[in-house]
């Protein structure tokens, strides 16, 4: 099974702020990465698949990177709406997640 | 708009079935497309894929409920639903149904979009 380690579980962030999130897998999955957003009593929302394509009205400020192992998730300027729990997915071999990385207000 | 939306049991005894169904409006689960997935969320954890179905072939269970877990599929109520057997208090989690897209990079299922919305489903006694 191919796992997903997210960094760091929490980060600590003011509106405006620009943040990177990391997921590094286990082992090589290619692109096959998608990234998801999701705020408390809600379902995850994705934004990010292919490893940098957004989703369907996710906003220019949301974008993703990497290949093969590392990959990151970049959020320019940060906003209220922003602060929620990311979790990466790969679908390169079954169907993963990572534990997530929750990004709270300081 | 595509709509997923969870319905079932909250309490389920330990050893007893567990049974949800999923009910889709805005898209058809007859198009073979597109994978109709279950995920769970146990309390405050991360998220676990469990398998899916889709019209064009066999369901697909994650190996570590393989033994427990069936899908089923009645296309003239557009609804799919999950039965796991033998459940203990680890099976307590907030249940999803999920439509999972079709990606030609691994000609299978890739990433899940949209979900429903989600139901919390505890296992007590």
């Amino acid at each position: 099974e191919i796992m997903l380690t997210q960094s760091p579980a929490t980060l600590s962030v003011s509106p405006g702020e620009r943040v990177t999130l990391s997921c590094r897998a286990s082992q090589s999955i290619r692109s096959n990465l998608a990234w998801y957003q999701q705020k408390p009593g809600q379902a995850p929302r994705l934004l990010i698949y292919g490893a940098s394509t957004r989703a369907a009205d996710v906003p220019a400020r949301v974008s993703g990177s990497g290949s093969g192992t590392e990959f990151t998730l970049t959020i320019s300027s940060l906003q209220s709406e922003d602060f929620a729990v990311y979790y990466c997915q790969q679908y390169s071999n079954l169907w993963t997640f990572g534990q997530g990385t929750k990004v709270e207000i300081k | 708009q595509v709509q997923l939306q969870e319905s079932g049991p909250g309490l389920v005894r330990p050893s007893q079935t567990l049974s949800l169904t999923c009910t889709v409006s805005g898209a058809s689960i007859s198009n073979g497309d597109y994978y109709w997935s279950w995920i769970r969320q146990a309390p405050g954890k991360g998220l676990e894929w469990i398998g899916y179905t889709y019209s064009s072939g066999s369901p697909f269970y994650s190996p570590s409920l393989r033994s427990r877990v069936t899908f089923s599929v009645d296309t003239s109520k557009n609804q799919f639903s999950l039965t796991l057997t033998s459940v203990t208090a680890a099976d307590t989690a907030i249940y999803y149904c999920a439509r999972g897209a079709f990606t030609l990079e691994t000609n299978s299922l890739g990433w899940f979009d949209p979900w429903g919305q989600g139901t919390l489903v505890t296992v007590s006694s």
